[in-house]
C-alpha cells in the first residue's frame, strides 16, 4: 500500500515565527499535495507539484510557499506564521493520472499562538 | 465559491439503517467524481470512485453517477458503528487535482 509519512505530527509554534512541515512518500508518485483541513471547510489545497523541482500554487498559497527537491520529498513552509494558520495539514500523494486517486499523510495538527 | 457542494452536512441512522449522502459539482467539465472516508482524527482514505453514468456496488456500499446533472449519491445498507466519519466527495478539476467538498458527517447509532 502507498506510504506517505508526514513530520511533525503536532507542532505549536509562536506568531512570526518560521514553520516547516516535511512530507515523505515512497510510492515513486509524480504528484505530491499539500492541504490544510478546518472545520465548515473540508480541505483545501495550498500547493502541489507535478515532480521534482515543480510547485504551483492552489487554491490558498497566500502565507505559504512549498518546496520539491526530490520525488519523494515535498515541504510547505510557514515564514511567518499567524494564528489564522492554526490547522490540520495534510500530505498526499499521487502518480499523475487522470483518474489516478491521492493517498494521504496522517496529518500535521498546528498551532499558532 | 465551493465547487462541490455536499448534503446534508450530518446525518444520524440507526445500526442496520441506510444512509444516504448526496454531492454535485458546480463545474460543468466534471465526469467522474471520487468518494473519501475520513475517521476521527484520521487522515482521508479512498473509499469508491465512479467514472461511468450508472450505478456501482461494492459491498453495502453503492455510488451512483449522472453526468447531465453533475451529481453523484453513495448509499450505505446495513450501516453499521464502524461506518460513522466523514465522508468527503472530489471532483476533478482538469490539472489532476481535485476539488474536495466538506463533507457530510455520518453517525451510526447501535
Amino acid at each position: 500500500e502507498a506510504a506517505v509519512t508526514q513530520s511533525p505530527r503536532n507542532k505549536v509554534a509562536v506568531t512570526g515565527g518560521k514553520v516547516t512541515l516535511s512530507c515523505n512518500q515512497t510510492n515513486n508518485h509524480n504528484n505530491m499535495y499539500w492541504y490544510r483541513q478546518d472545520t465548515g471547510h473540508g480541505l483545501r489545497l495550498i500547493h502541489y507539484s507535478y515532480g521534482a523541482g515543480s510547485t504551483e500554487k492552489g487554491d490558498i498559497p497566500d502565507g505559504y510557499k512549498a518546496s520539491r527537491p526530490s520525488q519523494e520529498n515535498f515541504s510547505l513552509i510557514l515564514e511567518l506564521a499567524t494564528p489564522s494558520q492554526t490547522s490540520v495539514y495534510f500530505c498526499a500523494s499521487g502518480d499523475g493520472h487522470n483518474y489516478a486517486e491521492q493517498f494521504f499523510g496522517p496529518g500535521t495538527r498546528l498551532t499558532v499562538l | 465559491q465551493q465547487k462541490v457542494q455536499q448534503s446534508p452536512e450530518s446525518l444520524i441512522v440507526p445500526e442496520g439503517g441506510m444512509a444516504s449522502l448526496n454531492c454535485t459539482s458546480s463545474d460543468r467539465n466534471v465526469d467522474y467524481f471520487w468518494w473519501y472516508r475520513q475517521h476521527s482524527g484520521k487522515s482521508p482514505k479512498m473509499l469508491m470512485s465512479i467514472f461511468s453514468n450508472g450505478e456501482k456496488e461494492e459491498g453495502r456500499f453503492t455510488v451512483h453517477l449522472n453526468k447531465a446533472s453533475l451529481h453523484t449519491s453513495l448509499h450505505i445498507r446495513d450501516s453499521q458503528p464502524s461506518d460513522s466519519a466523514l465522508y468527503l466527495c472530489a471532483a476533478p478539476t482538469g490539472y489532476q487535482n481535485f476539488y474536495f467538498g466538506k463533507g457530510t458527517s455520518l453517525t451510526v447509532i447501535p
